[in-house]
């Protein structure tokens, strides 16, 4: 079964620095999908940014960037010039990309402060 | 667009009591799911839906059950509510896509107390 783990509990940054939260998971498959997610305290889950497997290129969304490596199984978020908005809870999913199956996988999360 | 829409955002039961967590989606997504989140811990999946009248168990069903008899509706059931149910439940949805990359969209949340 496939596993997500994020070890960092807390992280703290300060305004405009830059700031990388880790994420490490476990699959025996070569194809599947790997996705952030950010929960402020309103509580919504909001999709900051998403890898395919078998793109060796990192993905990128404006301030958000990942370090994708497949072979020691690690997805890092890079987050630039932080944001007060920024703070939040951030969730590192799993997804495989067999056919027929629906779930996510998601590790237990990183509270990111942004310190003014 | 709403996106997907969970009522009530808060409910406090008693032991025992029984209770239907509403979830709307206005996307016309096929795939639907029920996640909880305990106080520091990320989602386990409860339920999840691939379209009308097809559910299927998640990591954690028991103490749940579900339907979904619309494309729009996945309404989550709690039969005998227990003080390990509280929790905060999110419904997502999202489509099928090209072999699953698309994201889930998620609810806002109901934060669920059994006492």
């Amino acid at each position: 079964a496939q596993t997500v783990t994020q070890s960092q509990p807390e992280m703290s940054v300060q305004e405009a620095e830059t700031v990388t939260l880790s994420c490490t998971y476990d699959t025996s498959e070569s194809d599947y999908y790997l996705f952030w997610y950010k929960q402020p305290p309103s509580r919504q889950m909001i999709l900051v940014i998403r890898q395919e497997a078998y793109k060796q290129q990192n993905a990128t969304e404006n301030r958000f960037s990942v370090n994708f490596q497949k072979a020691a199984k690690s997805f890092s978020l890079k987050i630039s010039d932080s944001q007060l908005g920024d703070a939040a809870m951030y969730f590192c999913a799993y997804r495989s990309a067999t056919s027929g199956t629906y779930k996510y996988i998601f590790g237990t999360g990183t509270r990111l402060k942004v310190l003014a | 667009n709403a996106g997907v829409t969970q009522t009530p955002k808060f409910r406090i039961l008693k032991i025992g009591q029984s209770m239907t967590l509403q979830c709307t989606q206005d996307m016309n997504h096929n795939y639907m799911y029920w996640y909880r989140q305990d106080p520091g811990m990320g989602l386990k999946l409860i339920y999840y839906s691939v379209g009308a009248g097809i559910t299927d168990k998640g990591e954690v069903p028991n103490g749940y059950n579900v339907s979904r008899s619309t494309t729009e509706d996945f309404p989550l059931r709690l039969e005998l509510a227990a003080p390990s149910q509280t929790s905060v439940y999110f419904c997502a949805s999202s489509e099928p896509g090209t072999g699953g990359n698309q994201p889930q969209h998620f609810g806002d949340g109901t934060r669920l107390s059994i006492l």
